[in-house]
Order: C-alpha cells, then structure tokens, then sequence
C-alpha cells in the first residue's frame, strides 16, 4: 500500500546549523513529490516540487528513487524556518495528495 | 489577493447539528478537496472533487458529505456534528497539475 513517512515529529536545531526534514514513501512507480510549509498563523502553502528542481528559501529537496525519498534540505537554518513541513507524494494522479504526518521544526535563536 | 476563502476561522456547534462549512475559490481550478488536520495526524483527506457535481471519497469520508453546485464553490457538510469532529477544516483547490493553494481553515470546536 502506498504510504508516506516522516519520521520525526519534532525537529530543534541551532540557527544556521544546517537542517535536514526525512520523508520517505512507499510505492512501486515514480509519484510527483512536493514539500509544504505552515508557518504559524499562516496557511499552508506550497514549498517546493520535485519536478522543478527550484531552491525555494535556501531549501532543497532530492529524489532518491532508489530509497524511495524525497529528503528536505537547507544548509543554514534561519529562525523564520520555524514551521510545520509536510511532504506530499502524489500516489493517486489526478492531482490528489497524500500528506505525511509532518515535521515540526523549531530553530533556536 | 485571497484566492481561497473559507466561510468561517472559528466555529463552535453542539452535538447532533447540521454544519455546513463553506470553500469558494476564484482561480478558476477543476479541483478541490477538504481535509481536516489533527496534532500527530497530518492532514486526512475527506472528500474531493474534479469538477461540478462530481465527489470522491477520501480516506475518511464516514460522517461528512459535500456538494459542488458550481465550480467555484464546495461545500462539506457534517450531518450530524460529533464530538470527534473537532478539528481544523482544511480546504484546497488546485488546476490538474498544479500545486494547493489552501484556504486559511476552519476551526471547529462540537461540544
């Protein structure tokens, strides 16, 4: 079955100590990965996707086909990182995503 | 610059209520789904929709229905508010192969 894993809930990390959010999947094909972010008091919205390749904020994001991942990456955490980051691997087509349980990360000044 | 709008930010019925919650978006987009998100839970999927009065059952549709009577506008409805429905109502519109762009959510509190 398909299924998407984040693994840590929470995530804690010194300002500008690089940052790294796990997300793995579960499937047999190649599904269109995208990453989203909730600051808080804000709406979710789109962070990045995988398919084009952007650095979005300094974050990066790489597929890795082979251990079905989609890890988020950001070499130097800034304090107005602190979110809740969602990954969401498109299993179904037609557009509908499966979000992860999410990661919340918190940057320490 | 709202493009997608959720009638309500909070929202406190009793049990046993009808509640409507209401999604409008003006991008024109085929798609739109309702999620609801918990602390520990992520988001879950309730219902989509991929065009005009079209629905989907997504992971846990069991206590709620929606309705799309025009593109722009789609509606969850809980038939009968309980308890374990408090949550924040998460709505989503999308083209065909765009990213979400959400609403700003519900909160609903059933007591």
């Amino acid at each position: 079955a398909q299924r998407v894993t984040q693994p840590e809930k929470l995530l804690s990390v010194f300002k500008g100590a690089p940052v790294e959010l796990k997300c793995n999947y579960s499937y047999s094909g190649s599904p269109e990965l995208f990453w989203y972010v909730q600051y808080s008091r804000q709406r979710l919205q789109l962070l990045l996707r995988h398919i084009s390749r952007e650095s979005i904020k300094g974050f990066t994001a790489d597929l890795n086909k082979g251990e079905t991942s989609f890890h988020l990456k950001k070499p130097f955490a800034q304090e107005e990182d602190s979110a809740m980051y969602y990954c969401a691997p498109n299993f179904y087509g037609n557009n509908r995503l499966a979000f992860g349980k999410g990661n919340q990360v918190v940057v320490i000044p | 610059d709202v493009k997608v709008t959720q009638s309500s930010r909070y929202l406190v019925k009793r049990t046993g209520e009808k509640v409507f919650l209401e999604c409008v978006q003006d991008m024109d987009h085929e798609n739109m789904f309702w999620y609801r998100q918990d602390p520990g839970l992520g988001l879950r999927l309730i219902y989509f929709s991929y065009d005009v009065k079209m629905k989907e059952k997504g992971d846990i549709p069991e206590g709620y229905s929606v309705s799309r009577e025009k593109k722009e506008r789609f509606s969850l409805i809980l038939e009968s508010a309980s308890t374990n429905q408090t949550s924040m109502y998460l709505c989503a519109s999308s083209s065909p192969s765009g990213g979400y762009t959400f609403g700003s959510g519900t909160r609903l509190t059933v007591v």
